[in-house]
């Protein structure tokens, strides 16, 4: 099994829908969770950090469950400009960020 | 423009060539990632320095391959006698400590993609 897996997608979606994607994690003390997003040949920006309890901004919502060993993010209200690779990122220790394990990305295409 | 800076932004050599890489990390930042990334795939971790020391690297860091920090501020990234698998994107990243208040968030330069002929 592989530490992080998320569905490579491409999932493709109109413009104003909602789509949720899910990445899965192996090593169940894995401490903190991140969703990056990359554009085609441009470096991975940081979405959000996955809390405990969830946390919201703006049309991306991001949630952890401990107990299934996934996060996910909800993008609403989907815009053209959301276009992207969208990579799940753990960090299997606290205080080290050595060694992030990535995933291989979800590929999102917002159509008009 | 305060982020992380890379230079080059793309790279052709030849095979057999050295090529040598610069990253300039975030000021305040301690922390220093070097990445590798191929098309479809996600990050690979190659070496990571704290201030000036390299504290860690990966088995993908061949012998060809080596980084420096020499005053804790910038970074380079040297490969020797380069091959057509080198040819890749490759990523720098930079953090600062953990705090209570914050994790340690890794924000990336623009890379510089390697094309090895």
């Amino acid at each position: 099994r592989k530490e992080v897996e998320q569905d490579p997608g491409p999932f493709n979606v109109p413009e104003g829908a909602t789509v949720a994607f899910n990445c899965t994690y192996s090593n169940s003390a894995s401490q903190s969770f991140f969703w990056y997003r990359q554009d085609c040949r441009k470096e991975p920006k940081l979405l959000m950090s996955v809390y405990s309890s969830g946390n919201e901004d703006g049309r991306f919502t991001a949630q952890l469950n401990r107990a299934s060993q996934y996060i996910s993010l909800l993008i609403r209200d989907s815009k053209l400009s959301d276009s992207a690779t969208y990579l799940c990122v753990v960090n299997p220790k606290a205080g080290n960020n050595r060694k992030l394990i990535w995933g291989l990305g979800t590929s999102l295409a917002v159509n008009p | 423009d305060t982020g992380v800076s890379q230079d080059p932004r793309h790279k052709i050599t030849k095979r057999g060539q050295n090529v040598t890489f610069r990253c300039d990390p975030i000021s305040e930042h301690n922390r220093l990632y070097w990445y590798r990334q191929t098309l479809g795939q996600g990050p690979e971790f190659l070496t990571y320095f704290q201030n000036e020391a390299q504290l860690e690297k990966s088995r993908l860091l061949s012998d060809r391959f080596s980084a420096e920090r020499p005053k804790g501020s910038f970074s380079t990234l040297e490969i020797q006698r380069t091959e057509q698998g080198d040819s890749a994107m490759y990523l720098c990243a930079s953090s600062s400590r953990p705090t209570l208040q914050s994790t340690d968030t890794q924000y990336f330069g623009p890379g510089t993609r390697l094309t090895v002929l």
